[in-house]
């Protein structure tokens, strides 16, 4: 299994500014993602997080807009930079192990006014 | 590209009524594996199953138990007398790494 800390666990701020994201991970892991979930609406993936390297986007969705940090095996940063109302999300950090499921962190709540 | 189809919008059922999810999905893949999720209103994401390609196994669970069928590129959910507990909305899931979600399905049990 792998137990997954993610920070904040909600936020509210003001559009125009900054808000990074962390993903702390309990043991080594090799797949890490981030994704978005839109009131309403189902999960879509952002990008992959890539030690050592850049982030891997999803269609939609940009390195200016969404940089992501990834030092290590076990922890991952999503900024969201920029923000308008839009942005309003649950943001949830994932890891993947082969044979096994995909966790999920416990996700952060932005509203952004 | 890979895909995940939630027809069912909203189901809603009276308690101890049986409720089926469906899920459809298309992937070129050969080896994959789908997953059900289920995320109640405080927003965490609950794992209930994982389901390798090559296991076509059916699997029961307590309440819970999922027809795998590759033949039709189905993945289906069936909750067996359900419970009020069980109200939340259900994702069916798809990939090896990364995730491609279905919308979901609103499971409202009523009493």
């Amino acid at each position: 299994s792998a137990v997954i800390s993610q920070k904040p666990s909600r936020d509210i701020c003001q559009r125009g500014t900054s808000l990074t994201i962390q993903c702390q991970v309990d043991s080594q892991v090799t797949m890490m993602f981030w994704y978005r979930q839109q009131p309403g609406q189902s999960l879509t993936l952002i990008a992959t997080a890539n030690q050592g390297s850049e982030a891997t986007y999803e269609s939609g969705f940009v390195i200016d807009k969404f940089p992501i940090s990834r030092p290590n095996l076990t922890f991952s940063t999503l900024t969201v930079s920029n923000m308008s109302p839009e942005d309003s999300s649950i943001y949830l950090c994932s890891v993947f192990r082969v044979n096994t499921e995909a966790f999920f962190g416990q996700g952060t709540r932005l509203t952004v006014v | 590209a890979q895909k995940v189809t939630q027809a069912q919008t909203e189901i809603s059922v009276v308690e101890k009524e049986d409720v089926t999810l469906d899920c459809v999905y298309e992937t070129r893949d050969t080896t994959y594996y789908l997953f059900w999720y289920k995320q109640p209103p405080s927003g965490e994401l609950v794992f209930l199953i994982r389901r390798n390609s090559f296991d076509e196994q059916n699997e029961i669970s307590g309440r819970y138990s999922w027809n795998f069928q590759k033949s039709t590129s189905s993945f289906n959910f069936t909750i067996t007398a359900s419970q009020v507990v069980d109200s939340a909305v259900y994702f069916c899931a798809l990939g090896w790494g990364k995730l491609q979600f279905g919308a979901g399905t609103q499971v409202v049990v009523t009493p």
